[in-house]
């Protein structure tokens, strides 16, 4: 079965602690992203990576951090410096290079902060 | 960067009427247009694109029309159906040094009452 996993669905953390969202394609993408949704507004950028071992900031990337030492997993962590952390987050891939194609979206991940 | 603006931010139509929601973008270099359809709690799912190259595109109920020099497209949804309610999003896509970029709208909410 292929496409875009995130882990887990529902996440619930107390202020003050770091988490890490777990995201895994087997779609063989070469990029790979973070997008932050808050309630009735857009998606909005926070990491991207075109490439393993390598990866770009997007709009609202203070507070986070992302790895990519695998082609497959693209995790982010939500650090205890960002600020307003509650928020639905969506992974997404895409087969990458220098023409634009379609994002592929995982089923996001709740995290509520408390 | 890339700046895009989604109009209206909630539509309501009758079943069986027509729907239209517009979107401009502020980089000309922009060169891919991808609409994707939220329902709640759920993933965006791209349901219609358009490259720079082309003004029209139309698959079924549902077409893109690009205008490149008034910087604008829009969605639009002939014979709508109760289940297209949910909430609409359009983007547009950069490519620089760093890869593909997409900025979204902030989202129409599309009801559709039976």
């Amino acid at each position: 079965d292929g496409g875009i996993t995130q882990s887990p669905k529902y996440l619930f953390r107390k202020e003050g602690q770091n988490v890490t969202l777990s995201c895994e394609q087997n779609l063989n993408h070469d990029a790979m992203y973070w997008y932050r949704q808050d309630p009735g507004q857009g998606l909005r950028l926070i990491y991207y990576s075109q490439i393993v071992n390598d990866f770009q900031k997007g709009d609202i990337a203070e507070g986070y951090s992302v790895s990519r030492e695998k082609k497959e997993s693209f995790p982010l962590t939500v650090t205890s410096a960002q600020k307003n952390p509650t928020a639905f987050y969506l992974c997404a891939s895409s087969i990458g290079g220098t023409v634009s194609y379609e994002q592929y979206f995982g089923p996001g991940t709740r995290l509520t902060v408390t | 960067g890339e700046n895009v603006e989604q109009h209206p931010s909630t539509l309501s139509v009758q079943e069986g009427d027509s729907a239209v929601i517009k979107c401009t973008y502020s980089d000309s270099a922009s060169n891919y247009f991808p609409w994707y359809k939220q329902e709640l709690g759920k993933r965006p799912q791209l349901i219609i694109d358009i490259r720079s190259n082309v003004g029209e595109k139309k698959d079924q109920r549902i077409a893109v029309t690009l205008n490149k020099t008034a910087k604008h497209f829009s969605l639009h949804i002939t014979e709508t159906q109760p289940e297209d309610s949910a909430v609409y999003f359009c983007a547009a896509s950069t490519f620089d040094n760093a890869g593909n970029m997409l900025t979204f709208g902030g989202g129409t909410r599309l009801m559709v009452k039976p």
